[in-house]
């Protein structure tokens, strides 16, 4: 089983709609949680960390479920220049472990 | 402005030669690593390193060799064994390991072998 999976995609939808991403992790012991946004052909770059309580930045929520060992990543309002791939990381006993990413296309 | 640094961004080689790509950082962190992505696949680490003088296998390590002889420096070299080296390489850096502190990460380097 790996140790982070995102459903892949891709996701179109209009201006102005809520998306929202899942990603399940397999181990309980893992410590910290990520989402990145990487655009085509560019690096990865953090875009928030995950609490537990759960965390706002403006149009991001992020919020964790230990318990069932998902992290998910609502985005409200959609603009064109969120398009893009998102990353959930996690990382376990010092060690990141990476989804494959789920691609997100914003349609004017 | 304090990141990472790496060189060049895009590479070509050809089979059986092989080729190193520089990794500079200027953020004081102690732990740096080296990932590769392929199209449609996440990011798989190929080495770390905790400490100067001092680095770990990740799960591809297999036709690659890393040094890590300065805090701020962490080359990899590509070597005529790896089999598959087309791809994209990223280079980044953490805190330490300890601190579980988010990955920074370089605007990678491309490498295409002809």
């Amino acid at each position: 089983r790996k140790e982070v999976e995102q459903d892949p995609g891709p996701f179109n939808v209009p201006e102005g709609a809520t998306v929202a991403f899942n990603c399940t992790y397999s181990n309980s012991a893992s410590q910290s949680f990520f989402w990145y946004r990487q655009d085509c052909r560019k690096e990865p770059k953090l875009l928030m960390s995950v609490y537990s309580s759960g965390n706002e930045d403006g149009r991001f929520t992020a919020q964790l479920n230990r318990a069932s060992q998902y992290i998910s990543l609502l985005i409200r309002d959609s603009k064109l220049s969120d398009s893009a791939t998102y990353l959930c990381v996690v990382n376990t006993r010092n060690q990141f472990y990476f989804g494959t990413g789920t691609s997100l296309t914003v349609i004017p | 402005d304090g990141g990472i640094t790496q060189s060049p961004k895009y590479l070509f080689r050809k089979e059986g030669q092989n080729v190193t790509l520089s990794c500079e950082q200027n953020l004081n962190h102690d732990a740096m690593y080296w990932y590769r992505q392929d199209p449609g696949q996440g990011l798989r680490l190929i080495y770390y390193s905790q400490i100067v003088n001092d680095f770990q296998k990740g799960d591809i390590a297999e036709g690659y060799s890393v040094s890590r002889e300065k805090k701020e420096s962490f080359p990899l070299t590509v070597t005529s064994a790896q089999k598959n080296p087309t791809a994209f390489y990223l280079c980044a850096s953490s805190i330490d390991r300890l601190r579980t502190g988010e990955l920074f990460f370089g605007e990678g380097s491309r490498l295409t072998v002809l």
